[in-house]
């Protein structure tokens, strides 16, 4: 079982916007603002798409957003494209001796 | 152009031995913390180890502890993990990455990985 909590599909059609959910607590996304967002296509890497709750990387497109309330963070994914279908992690610094979780991962499938 | 190369991945035999090893190039080495992060076959991404700039403070998932040791030689641009008490459930691709910054935890680079396998 991941520390983090994340929902294990969600689906959107192409131009429409989709919020993914990352649910810890007070200990790591509700502690800190160390919230990141990894994008993993099939047989590929994870790349940075979001760092610090809300950072963008340079070369991630606008339409990629984050943000946090409490102990869940969110990663909003607006104007949806077919290139978006991939599976995201969102990750957290944790005050306990760790110090790095994941979730569980969530596949987005773009219909 | 930042580039972080994993090799070592291999079959091993539970209870074995295996070295992992992540040639860095591209930036500046010493100015960052790196990560061993793994991810098992069809399933997600589990963080391993963590490193300081200066190998002076490491940290480990708890699933590894006292079985996996993180390395860096900054002479060589290189990170390791050394692997003991190998077991099935340690079967993934290991991924090296760096860190984003300072003590902010996030990986900002990821190299290809290297399989590890642990069978009989």
């Amino acid at each position: 079982q991941s520390a983090l909590t994340q929902p294990a599909s969600v689906s959107g059609s192409p131009g429409q916007s989709i919020t993914i959910s990352c649910t810890g607590t007070s200990s790591d996304v509700g502690g800190y603002n160390y919230v990141s967002w990894y994008q993993q296509h099939p047989g590929k890497a994870p790349k940075l798409m979001i760092y610090e709750v809300s950072n963008r990387p340079s070369g991630v497109s606008n339409r990629f957003s984050g943000s946090k309330s409490g102990n869940t963070a969110s990663l909003t994914i607006s104007g949806l494209q077919a290139e978006d279908e991939a599976d995201y992690y969102c990750s957290s610094y944790t005050s306990s001796s760790t110090h790095v979780v994941f979730g569980g991962g969530t596949k987005l499938t773009v219909l | 152009e930042v580039q972080l190369v994993e090799s070592g991945g291999v079959v091993v035999q539970p209870g074995g031995s295996l070295r992992l090893s992540c040639a860095a190039s591209g930036f500046t080495f010493d100015d960052y913390a790196m990560h061993w992060v793994r991810q098992a076959p069809g399933k997600g991404l589990e963080w391993v180890s963590l490193i300081s700039w200066d190998g002076g403070s490491t940290y480990y998932a708890d699933s590894v502890k006292g079985r996996f040791t993180i390395s860096r030689d900054n002479s060589k641009n290189s990170l390791y993990l050394q692997m003991n008490s190998l077991r099935a459930e340690d079967t993934a691709l290991y991924y090296c990455a760096k860190d984003g910054a300072g003590g902010d935890y996030y990986f900002d680079y990821w190299g290809q990985g290297t399989l590890v396998t642990v069978s009989s």
